[in-house]
């Protein structure tokens, strides 16, 4: 059973830089044919898709986001690691990291991470 | 970017009734949709993936139609445990987008 775990800072102040690490267990990060993606959710509202880190260590980010994102991992820990910079109030949302099939979606998630963007 | 146009975004309903949703793709998308589940305080529960392929563990109350640009979730018999908000996801490209969601309430 392949278990996803977000974790970082709850809070960050404005213009800095969100930084947020999702631990795999139950599955390699490196296995062939999966993606490792983060998505988050504004309170209230609905569900915007960050971007991927590919198997192969690729990435590839939501154009409303790229100028902003990037997505690194640490296979020895079986960790990938969203950081966002630049952040404000807007990026105040519950992130989560999931495992992404390709044309058939999300079928593992973490149970998500609340980050507060305030002063 | 592939706009995904859900409705209703929220409905009345009593357990036992047949809820139906749907999810229009500004595209094509072939199958390449999935339906998903989120409780309050939870991460989002896949229902359905390929459009009608039901997730392992899913009642069969669930099921999925549809291609290309039209596509169908419908609950067969409303469930107490069944009162949340509804996504649609399509999968077909990348950036991935959502519907906007449809929240099923108790009537």
């Amino acid at each position: 059973q392949v278990q996803l775990q977000e974790s970082g800072p709850g809070l960050v102040k404005p213009s800095q830089t969100l930084s947020l690490t999702c631990t795999v267990s139950g599955g390699s990060i490196t296995s062939g044919g999966y993606y490792w993606s983060w998505i988050r959710q504004v309170p209230g509202k609905g569900l915007e898709w960050i971007g991927f880190l590919s198997y192969d260590g690729s990435t590839y980010f939501n154009p409303s986001l790229k100028r902003r994102v990037s997505i690194s991992r640490d296979t020895s820990k079986s960790q990938f690691s969203l950081k966002l910079s630049s952040v404000s109030a807007a990026d105040t949302a519950v992130y989560y990291c999931a495992r992404d099939i390709p044309y058939v979606g999300f079928d593992y998630w973490g149970q998500g991470t609340l980050v507060t963007v305030s002063s | 970017d592939i706009q995904m146009t859900q409705s209703p975004s929220s409905l009345s309903a009593s357990v036992g009734d047949r809820v139906t949703i749907t999810c229009r793709a500004s595209q094509d998308i072939r199958n390449h949709l999935g339906w998903y589940q989120q409780k309050p305080g939870k991460a989002p529960k896949r229902l359905i993936y390929a459009a009608s392929s039901l997730q392992g563990g899913v009642p069969s109350r669930f099921s999925g139609s549809g291609s290309g640009t039209e596509f169908t979730l419908t609950i067969s018999s409303l469930q107490p445990e069944d009162f949340a908000t509804y996504y649609c996801l399509q999968q077909n490209t990348y950036p991935r987008t959502f519907g906007q969601g449809t929240k099923v309430e108790i009537k």
